[in-house]
């Protein structure tokens, strides 16, 4: 089945820098990569997804990079705030997949 | 507001005990999910659920179980063979039947712990 992981595991940065969150998968059949956002005692949200016909994807100040080739995905955060203090999950699987599979999340600290 | 809720925010169980954890969801979605959450690990699937009346074994099964007798409503019960019951519980729901290549909406959680 696939397998997702994340790194880094932890992420401190200063309030105004950008962060970088990489996942990397298994299955080349997968083609649905999204990412949520869990606040402390909180269920996950979406924050953004990108599925494999675009290489990258928008919104606001956060984004989503895709590489096919190499079987990775990227969560940028540009200009950091404080409220973007969370765990972030990662996760990737496609049509007909019974399964989403989840990385172990990153905590990314914004020191203000 | 449309979402879905789980209660009780926090469960406790005594040994040898079953205790089950609600998900309501009122979004009219299709399928819904249970994932238990340990603390720096990512989400495991419990059980799933495509339609009502008929659920499936997720990754880790063993110890729970579930039922699905309305489109609304997903409980889980944690029964005693479950030996490491303590976890984060989260319930979800999407709309399609199943499609888990779309937007997963989840509840905020049980924190279910062993006295």
């Amino acid at each position: 089945g696939e397998n997702v992981e994340q790194h880094p595991s932890t992420l401190s940065v200063q309030e105004g820098d950008s962060a970088v969150i990489k996942c990397t998968y298994s299955d080349s059949a997968s083609n649905y990569f999204p990412w949520y956002k869990q606040e402390l005692g909180k269920g996950p949200q979406l924050i953004i997804d990108i599925r494999s016909n675009v290489g990258e994807k928008k919104d606001q100040r956060i984004a989503v990079t895709l590489n096919k080739t190499a079987k990775h995905f990227s969560l940028h955060i540009t200009e950091t705030q404080p409220e973007d203090s969370a765990v972030y999950f990662c996760a990737a699987t496609y049509y007909g997949n019974n399964r989403l599979a989840f990385g172990k999340g990153n905590q990314v600290v914004v020191i203000p | 507001d449309g979402g879905i809720t789980q209660s009780p925010k926090y469960l406790f169980r005594k040994e040898g005990q079953n205790v089950t954890l609600s998900c309501e969801q009122n979004l009219n979605h299709d399928a819904m999910y249970w994932y238990r959450q340990d603390p720096g690990q990512g989400l495991r699937l419990i059980y799933y659920s495509q339609i009502v009346n008929d659920f499936q074994k997720g990754d880790i099964a063993e110890g729970y179980s579930v039922s699905r007798e309305k489109k609304e409503s997903f409980p889980l019960t944690v029964t005693s063979a479950q030996k490491n019951p303590t976890a984060f519980y989260l319930c979800a729901s999407s709309g399609d039947r199943g499609r888990t290549d779309e937007k997963l909406f989840f509840g905020s959680g049980t924190q279910l712990s062993v006295l």
